[in-house]
């Protein structure tokens, strides 16, 4: 089973550059690492995923080094709406062998 | 692209009945289907995996008995809560992957139960 490990949360001020470093060290050669955004009463909501390397998209940066048992998330220049909970999640394209962390809550200050 | 539906939004019930949630998968096919729960503060719990056209298969501590799921097609599964109590009071979320990328999990808005 994928288990993975964040800090449980992170303070922040608007306009910094925020990066939250997930651990997985039993990633098998299949996961994919996929980080979600959640708010309060609503589902996950997709942000970026990655194999290795660097990916980047209009939203986040994700950073996945050489031996992948971790991944950084970095979110630009914060706003007040990004204060969310944050998952990432270490998945396969099939069975069922992943399971939630308890996220990373980001508070993004005035 | 990528849109989960869920139905209702939220439910109140009384204890005892039954209650359905819809999760539809908007714009692409999904083999596979999840079911989530979570309570306040707390993380996604994996209830169970459902496959199209085929029995879904529970998580450890789930009772198939009372949660019911059905994946008849590949865009809509079905989770029936049955006889329900105060205690199934919950968030619950769906998430399905596409059939054409199957790495991603892609997430309804979730339904909130209240039972009384």
């Amino acid at each position: 089973l994928a288990k993975t490990t964040q800090p449980i949360s992170m303070d922040s001020y608007e306009g910094q550059e925020v990066n939250i470093t997930c651990s997985h060290n039993n990633i098998a050669t299949n996961d994919y690492i996929t980080w979600y955004q959640q708010f309060p009463s609503q589902g996950p909501r997709f942000i970026i995923q990655g194999y290795k390397t660097k990916v980047t998209n209009e939203v986040a940066s994700l950073f996945i080094p050489a031996d992948r048992k971790s991944s950084t998330l970095s979110l630009p220049r914060v706003s007040l709406s990004d204060t969310a909970v944050y998952y990432c999640l270490v998945d396969t394209n099939y069975g069922q062998n992943f399971v939630f962390g308890p996220g990373t809550r980001l508070s993004v200050l005035p | 692209g990528a849109v989960v539906s869920q139905h209702p939004s939220r439910v109140i019930c009384k204890s005892g009945t039954s209650v359905k949630i819809e999760c539809r998968s908007l714009d692409f096919q999904a083999t596979t289907m999840f079911w989530y729960r979570q309570f306040p503060k707390q993380s996604l719990m994996l209830m169970a995996t459902s496959n199209e056209g085929s029995k879904a298969t529970y998580e450890q501590g789930v009772e198939k008995d009372k949660f019911l799921i059905n994946h008849a097609s590949l865009t809509l599964s079905t989770l029936t809560v049955t006889s329900a109590h105060p205690e199934d009071s919950s968030f619950y979320i769906c998430s399905a992957r596409d059939r054409d990328n199957q790495e991603t999990q892609y997430f309804g808005p979730g339904t909130r139960l209240l039972v009384l």
